[in-house]
């Protein structure tokens, strides 16, 4: 059974420049989140999308930063015009089922992106 | 905000010994939790869960304790092996989607 896979791994950018994350979940799961982490810091939530929908962007800056998750298709964070304070590394999980108490997520191996 | 915090940022022991990380939360309506390891490079990867009608929990080598009461959380690996070296986080999940982590306890293993 494949994981959560993510890519590219690693993303150099200049600033200006658009960067585009993609995430594929696990086999039958249909639930995303996304998550960044700073250097030295613990993970914090960004956005939580199921397909074609997302359903919680609170963690999301106002600017620059969207998501999706198509029909078909990865999910894709997009961060437009990125800056050096974009420099993280962005997780993305998926669980089988929705936002309630007990569902486990599972991570995926992160992509690192490098503003220079 | 949600708050989740560890006792110690940085744990060093002997391979062989147990090892006990710590972890505190804020929010009492939080009623499942999970321990995550972290190695260098890599992303979390899940070891135990526990959901807050249950205080014990144990898998392989490891077992996770909750008290509600004092709102704290530990994660107890038994027999320590250079290969659990990594950053533990917690994580909690009161209402909602998000689950709340931690800034991470880094274990060393010392051979």
């Amino acid at each position: 059974n494949a994981g959560v896979m993510q890519n590219p791994r690693h993303l150099v950018r200049r600033r200006g420049q658009e960067a585009r994350l993609r995430c594929s979940p696990m086999k039958g799961h249909s639930h995303v989140y996304w998550y960044r982490q700073l250097p030295e810091e613990g993970l914090k939530f960004m956005v939580y999308l199921q397909k074609e929908n997302i359903i919680d962007e609170s963690g999301m800056p106002k600017e620059r930063f969207s998501a999706e998750f198509p029909k078909e298709g990865p999910s894709i964070l997009r961060i437009q015009q990125v800056v050096r304070g974009d420099s993280a590394a962005y997780f993305c999980a998926s669980s089988q089922h929705g936002g309630y108490s007990g569902n486990t997520i599972y991570f995926g191996e992160g992509s690192w992106l490098t503003v220079v | 905000g949600e708050s989740v915090g560890l006792h110690l940022p940085t744990l060093s022991v002997q391979e062989g010994d147990n090892s006990i990380i710590n972890c505190a939360y804020s929010n009492s309506a939080s009623d499942y939790f999970i321990w995550y390891k972290q190695e260098s490079g890599k992303g979390p990867q899940f070891i135990i869960d526990i959901r807050s009608n249950m205080d014990k929990r144990q898998g392989q080598r490891v077992t996770v304790l909750l008290n509600k009461t004092v709102k704290h959380l530990s994660l107890q690996i038994a027999a320590t092996q250079p290969g659990d070296s990594a950053v533990y986080f917690c994580a909690e999940k009161p209402t909602g989607n998000q689950f709340y982590f931690g800034t991470g306890t880094s274990l060393t293993v010392i051979p």
